[in-house]
């Protein structure tokens, strides 16, 4: 079945260092993409999107684009903050559209002052 | 607007015991998702709730149920608790059953003792 595996945690990096989080799916056709970001006791909520092969999807400095042919979607982002500090989760909804989403499971990302 | 909401906010119950979380979508939803997040795992899709059916189901038991109100509004209700039960529940909505954006509620943190 469709499924989202992304680096295993905790991430810890100084402030205004460049960040990548690795994201693979596996998927049938083409799935939309998205990065979730959920800050400490609050809701998850959407950060990007891509809906459709080489598309990049970018919000609040971060950026990620849809590689069909790697079957990937990294999150990156040239300079973090404090503020950035949380859960993100890479996640798909299948070619279906059967509207569930389907969730990796997740990278704690620490920004030290 | 007021977002997705959900009550209550933490819940304590003992095995073998029912619980029932509630969810106001938000306005201007009427497709009501919920997931189960163990701790330190990604959401798994439980069901989804449109025109007060359950339209999509994920690997979850049927002492799991819910139920949607001509308001939109939806509960999920889970019967004969065990202590892998121990969750965080979200409830997400969308404007409708095509659309994969969703918004999450700040969920429910259930534990079972």
């Amino acid at each position: 079945g469709d499924s989202v595996t992304q680096m295993e945690g905790p991430v810890t990096l100084s402030e205004e260092a460049f960040l990548t989080i690795n994201c693979t799916y596996t998927a049938t056709g083409y799935p939309s993409l998205f990065w979730y970001v959920q800050y400490p006791g609050e809701g998850l909520q959407l950060l990007l999107k891509a809906t459709k092969a080489d598309d990049k999807g970018s919000n609040k400095g971060f950026e990620a684009t849809y590689r069909k042919e790697t079957t990937s979607f990294h999150l990156e982002k040239g300079s973090v903050q404090v503020s950035d500090s949380a859960v993100y989760f890479c996640a798909l909804t299948p070619m279906n559209r059967d509207d569930k989403i389907i969730f990796g499971k997740g990278t704690r990302l620490h920004i030290l002052p | 607007d007021a977002g997705v909401t959900q009550s209550p906010t933490h819940l304590i119950k003992t095995r073998g015991q029912q619980v029932t979380l509630r969810c106001s979508p938000k306005s201007g939803h009427d497709t009501v998702s919920w997931y189960q997040q163990a701790l330190g795992q990604g959401p798994q899709f439980i069901f989804q709730y449109y025109e007060e059916e359950e339209r999509q189901r994920g690997n979850f038991p049927d002492r799991f149920s819910g139920h949607q109100f001509p308001n939109y509004s939806s509960e999920l209700n889970v019967n004969a608790l065990l202590l892998g039960d121990s969750a965080l529940y979200l409830c997400a909505s969308s404007l409708d059953r095509t659309s994969y954006e969703q918004y999450f509620g700040p969920g429910t943190r259930l534990t079972v003792t």
